[in-house]
């Protein structure tokens, strides 16, 4: 079945980084864009970057940009976010998730089980 | 950026209720439009795409409507396991992604 499924969060100290990791199966991974959305605790969900299925466009949310980096090993089935700087308000559980495209833009389905990336020192 | 806002925040319903959640755009986002249910300490799950379809698997008694910046989503009569938090999402532009705040539905 195509499932995604997240690692590499954990407690980090401010200014530290990591690398997270969403290996996928059960689809065509090199034929789909790929996205990373967070959720802090409690609170709403945040879109945070994209990478079209081949790795030649990129985009990030202002709120990232410069410090994280998305990229993707299709012959690994493998999306990454590189994590830099990392700040307090950077704790989150961050999800991957597969974008989906249909008539008006696109949506995401499936997502993965979400890794905890805590920030504290 | 385009900026979504949803109302309510939270909202207190019963089962049977009908329950509609709002949805409103910065600007005009024709009916790049979705919306999503989750459940605590789980992943989203998507319910509408394209402002009005209804996903595979999912219940008849959710539906949306709208197109531009007004968009709602309609749960026709609750049930227990409906009560979640929903979020809007809009995909206008190729290169960023919003979400409204988010519904929270509780029971009465």
């Amino acid at each position: 079945q195509v499932q995604l499924v997240e690692s590499g969060g954990g407690v980090v100290q401010p200014g530290r980084s990591l690398r997270l990791s969403c290996a996928a199966s059960g689809f065509t991974f090199s034929s789909y864009t790929m996205h990373w959305v967070r959720q802090a605790p409690g609170k709403g969900l945040e879109w945070v970057a994209l990478i079209s299925y081949d790795g030649s466009n990129k985009y990030y949310a202002d709120s990232v940009k410069g410090r994280f980096t998305i990229s993707r090993d299709n012959s690994k089935n493998t999306l990454y976010l590189q994590v830099n700087s990392l700040r307090a308000e950077d704790t989150a559980v961050y999800y991957c998730a597969r974008s989906t495209v249909t008539t008006y833009g696109n949506w995401f389905d499936p997502w993965g089980q979400g890794t905890l990336v805590t920030v504290s020192s | 950026d385009i900026q979504m806002t949803q109302s309510p925040s939270s909202l207190s319903a019963s089962v049977g209720d009908r329950v509609t959640i709002t949805c409103r755009a910065s600007q005009s986002i024709s009916s790049y439009l979705n919306w999503y249910q989750q459940k605590p300490g789980k992943a989203p799950k998507v319910l509408i795409y394209d402002a009005s379809s209804l996903q595979s698997g999912v219940p008849s008694r959710f539906s949306g409507s709208g197109s531009g910046t007004d968009f709602t989503l309609t749960i026709s009569s609750l049930q227990p396991e409906d009560f979640a938090t929903y979020y809007c999402q809009e995909s206008y532009s190729t290169s960023s992604i919003t979400f409204g705040q988010g519904t929270r539905l509780e029971i009465k």
